[in-house]
């Protein structure tokens, strides 16, 4: 593909449900990253992958929170009992090792 | 582990006049440094980047300087127009290390005023 795609583009659950979001990262590009973006602020870290190297799981708020990435492509972040805290965008960076990062859409995620 | 301090927070500018946002960085690891703009509703995009082998970068209207001893990279905007609005975010990275982690600063939201 040309960029890097994320779905659902909006999702809205209810408090206490479970959600799942797709990255499909640039083919080729060996790092893949998630970051949350609640409204108006900055981009924090949630996990990184690079190659076949164990992620960088530091930036998870919580136990409620995993991402797993398949065949070094496509990457699902799953949220458990999802909370109204939760409610943020979710984006999706890939990169090609030691160079810019190029990012996905974003997943809105709306949180009842 | 890295940490990346950016200031202003917000900033106002005449259409016309130039912008500058700082950043500071603790780690002298690292050596790649991207800026990336964001406008409402969108997703970040890389506008310049600089590598710690140079001490400045210009690309048309925008340009990046580094100063490796204090640490710190500056993004300027010269002649700015409305549509430079936006929030932009500086990152720094160690590119060659085992593991390319970006640390992003909490970013700037730039108004650009006709």
């Amino acid at each position: 593909g040309a960029g890097v795609s994320q779905s659902p583009s909006n999702k809205v659950t209810e408090k206490g449900k479970d959600v799942e979001l797709r990255c499909d990262p640039i083919s080729g590009h060996t790092a893949l990253y998630w970051y949350r973006q609640s409204l108006g602020q900055g981009l924090e870290f949630l996990i990184y992958f690079q190659g076949n190297s164990a992620p960088d799981k530091s930036g998870l708020p919580s136990d409620r929170f995993s991402a797993e990435r398949t065949g070094g492509s496509v990457s699902t972040l799953t949220i458990q009992r999802t909370q109204q805290e939760d409610s943020a965008v979710y984006l999706c960076a890939s990169s090609l090792f030691g160079h810019e990062q190029f990012f996905g859409p974003g997943t809105r995620l709306t949180v009842l | 582990g890295e940490n990346v301090e950016q200031h202003p927070s917000t900033l106002s500018v005449q259409e016309g006049d130039s912008a500058v946002i700082k950043c500071t960085y603790s780690d002298s690891a690292s050596n790649y440094f991207p800026w990336y703009k964001q406008e409402l509703g969108k997703r970040p995009q890389l506008i310049i980047d600089i590598r710690s082998n140079v001490g400045e970068k210009k690309d048309q209207r925008i340009a990046v300087t580094l100063n490796k001893t204090a640490k710190h990279f500056s993004l300027h905007i010269t002649e700015t127009q409305p549509e430079d609005s936006a929030v932009y975010f500086c990152a720094a990275s160690m590119a060659s290390g085992p593991g390319n982690q970006f640390y992003f600063g909490t970013g700037t939201s730039l108004t650009v005023i006709p």
